[in-house]
């Protein structure tokens, strides 16, 4: 089972900001590890969005926003376009028996 | 800019070992990690392991007891066999690069920033 939870779904109308969140424990996002984030839009691959907590890859628009404090990060939509409309996954690294990389439970955001 | 396609069978017979392959063109498996993903339908992502170019691995604990990812780099290819399987492995497999350094920052966890499209492998008898 996955240790990184997030919250099954989120939704707004187009314009809106939405956020999701990705909580964590004190052996993963707690102990100081690195949260990244990916798109993965309908039949797609993954796709990366944040790495490194706020780092965006060129040619990720500014919309999207990464942050992190305590055991928890999420990620921000700004500006939200239909074609947002994706599962998201929040990835970071666990130090505890039972491996190392561990990807968050995911989101599905829909655009009202 | 580098791009990844997983080939192998789509069917796998319960027991038997699924053997997948991840070909990398417009670049080198060399100095690189590598990593292997897979998403059950309608499920999360589930990470397999990594293998580094000169062959060191890490696996996932919860299947470190069936899997093996190997790399050619003659081939520029890297490989994931996965032993015994069940229905429980039927799933989309993701092949990608990890990336634990950005230039200045280490990664503990490495980022995947280029991934393969993914193969479908349905478990069945």
């Amino acid at each position: 089972q996955s240790m990184l939870t997030q919250p099954p779904s989120v939704s707004g109308a187009p314009g809106q900001r939405v956020t999701i969140s990705c909580t964590g424990s004190s052996s993963n996002i707690g102990a100081g590890y690195e949260v990244h984030w990916y798109q993965q839009l309908p039949g797609s691959a993954p796709k990366l969005l944040v790495y490194g907590n706020i780092n965006r890859p060129s040619g990720v628009p500014d919309r999207f926003s990464g942050s992190k404090s305590g055991t928890s990060a999420s990620l921000a939509i700004t500006g939200l376009q239909a074609d947002d409309e994706a599962d998201y996954y929040c990835q970071s690294y666990d130090n505890s028996l039972s491996g190392s990389c561990v990807f968050g439970t995911g989101t599905k955001v829909t655009v009202l | 800019q580098v791009q990844l396609q997983e080939s192998g069978p789509g069917l796998v017979k319960p027991s038997e070992t699924l053997s997948l392959t991840c070909s990398v063109s417009n670049g080198s498996v060399s100095g690189f990690y590598w990593s292997w993903i897979r998403q059950p339908p309608g499920k999360a992502l589930e990470w397999i392991g990594y293998i580094y170019y000169s062959g060191s691995t890490k696996y996932n604990a919860s299947l470190q007891n069936r899997v093996t990812i190997s790399v050619d780099t003659s081939k520029n290819q890297l490989s994931l066999k996965l032993r015994s399987v069940t229905a429980a492995d039927t799933a989309v497999y993701y092949c990608a690069r990890r990336r634990p350094y950005d230039g200045s920052n280490y990664y503990r966890a490495g980022y995947m920033d280029v991934w393969g499209k993914g193969t479908t492998v349905t478990v069945s008898s």
